[in-house]
């Protein structure tokens, strides 16, 4: 069985400019989470979905940053335009249902602001 | 906000040795999950234990909770130098959110 892929594993761009992240999670997990993780901390959660509905997005700084979750599988994660503090390892995981269960992480996208 | 406080921040032992790290959080929790990741890498879960449970145990993994002083440790026996990684716990809120400490960095040293 596949993991959560994500892509692409590295990026690096110039500060003002937007960037995509995209996740696919294990299939016929209906919970989808993107975290931000910098150097040498725990991961903090940006957003979490259930199915297609983005049921906690109260850390997602929106006047920057989106995201979607079309039909309820794949999810993609914006930032538009990047700041040099956004430089972070973006992390996504799914699970079966929030509440009771592990969740399983990709490898990350690592994003370099410059 | 972080829930869950990883202590110590870092550990240094030898292999074959044990390594024992806590976690302590503030608010009542459905269940408790260690994950490991290895420099560069995604999380890779380890244990949850349930907060009806005190004791669990996984190959040389053994999880302890305490609910009374909102507390859980890992140990990690007779270690190897792969076991070398960071090690997070991460609490679930009855249905919020899996919220992350901010890890204990665990090396082996051959």
């Amino acid at each position: 069985e596949a993991g959560v892929v994500q892509s692409p594993r590295y990026k690096i761009i110039e500060k003002k400019q937007p960037v995509a992240f995209w996740c696919n999670p294990i299939s016929g997990h209906n919970t989808l989470y993107w975290y931000l993780q910098n150097l040498g901390q725990g991961p903090e959660l940006l957003i979490r979905y259930e199915n297609e509905e983005a049921v906690d997005d109260s850390q997602l700084p929106k006047d920057r940053f989106s995201a979607e979750r079309l039909k309820g599988v794949d999810s993609t994660l914006k930032i538009q335009p990047a700041e040099l503090g956004d430089s972070a390892v973006y992390l996504c995981a799914s699970s079966f249902s929030q509440g009771g269960t592990e969740a399983f992480f990709g490898q990350g996208t690592r994003l370099t602001v410059v | 906000s972080q829930q869950g406080e990883e202590d110590p921040q870092a550990l240094s032992i030898q292999e074959g040795e044990n390594a024992t790290m806590n976690c302590s959080y503030k608010t009542s929790i459905n269940n408790l999950q260690w994950y490991r990741q290895n420099s560069g890498r995604g999380l890779v879960h380890l244990i949850l234990i349930r907060s009806n449970e005190r004791e669990k145990h996984s190959g040389r993994l053994r999880v302890t909770l305490d609910t009374s002083k909102k507390s859980s440790s890992l140990l990690i026996t007779a270690s190897r130098a792969a076991d070398t990684a960071s090690y997070f716990c991460a609490t679930d809120n009855y249905g919020q959110n899996f919220v992350f400490g901010p890890g204990t960095r665990l090396s082996v040293l051959p």
